[in-house]
């Protein structure tokens, strides 16, 4: 049974540049949730996605959009990077439906530099 | 959204108990209390989930008191391995929920 995955590990771009991140969320699990977390800091909520609509969203500008996917897997892409969108991306994903705690399985991670 | 407050940073030595405590005084009445640890350059990963009272699993122990307005995560007989970083969050566990990470507690086990 597969966690999260991401990809890619690492990606190095320049300011003004596009990025796209993706993800594929835990077996059986239909929401994406994507997370920001700068060096030394804790995760900070981007947005999250069902049914391949964006039904939360954190305190984050327009430039950082989502897309999910029918099967699920999501992306995040950030336009016009700056150099303050370096961080570790995180993706994680849950089943709401499910009984017990809930909780959110993330993935590894995406880490971003901006040059 | 309820704010929580925990410890920058803690010491303890291998085979200590550990007690995180973390503050969340505008808890909402459907909103419960959630733990993650994290280890460098990995996603964090669920320890414990609460309402009230205490709850119990394999890795940790989670004390709520009645006002709910703090609660204790409880790290028996720590090892090395436990050195990380531990997050309380407070939201409500329904769809479309918005998870909130503070600054989180660096745990540091010594030998």
């Amino acid at each position: 049974d597969a966690g999260v995955t991401q990809s890619p590990t690492h990606l190095i771009k320049t300011r003004g540049q596009q990025v796209t991140l993706r993800c594929s969320p835990k077996s059986g699990h239909d929401t994406v949730s994507w997370y920001q977390q700068a060096l030394g800091q804790g995760p900070q909520f981007i947005f999250q996605y069902y049914e391949e609509e964006e039904r939360q969203r954190g305190n984050f500008p327009d430039r950082f959009s989502g897309h999910q996917f029918p099967n699920y897997s999501s992306e995040l892409n950030v336009n016009a990077l700056l150099l303050g969108d370096s961080a570790l991306y995180l993706c994680a994903s849950s089943d709401p439906v499910g009984t017990g705690p809930y909780e959110q399985y993330f993935g590894p991670g995406t880490r971003l530099t901006v040059t | 959204l309820a704010k929580t407050t925990q410890p920058i940073s803690m010491d303890s030595y291998e085979g200590q108990e550990v007690n995180i405590t973390c503050s969340h005084n505008n808890i909402a009445t459907n909103d419960y209390i959630t733990w993650y640890q994290q280890f460098p350059s990995q996603g964090p990963r669920f320890i414990i989930q609460g309402y009230k009272t205490k709850v119990t699993n394999e890795v940790a122990s989670l004390f709520i008191p009645a006002d709910r307005k703090s609660s204790t995560l409880s790290l028996p007989r720590v090892s090395l391995s436990d050195t990380a970083v531990y997050y309380c969050l407070v939201g409500a566990t329904s769809y479309f929920n918005k998870f909130y990470f503070g600054s989180g507690t660096k745990l540091n086990v010594k030998p």
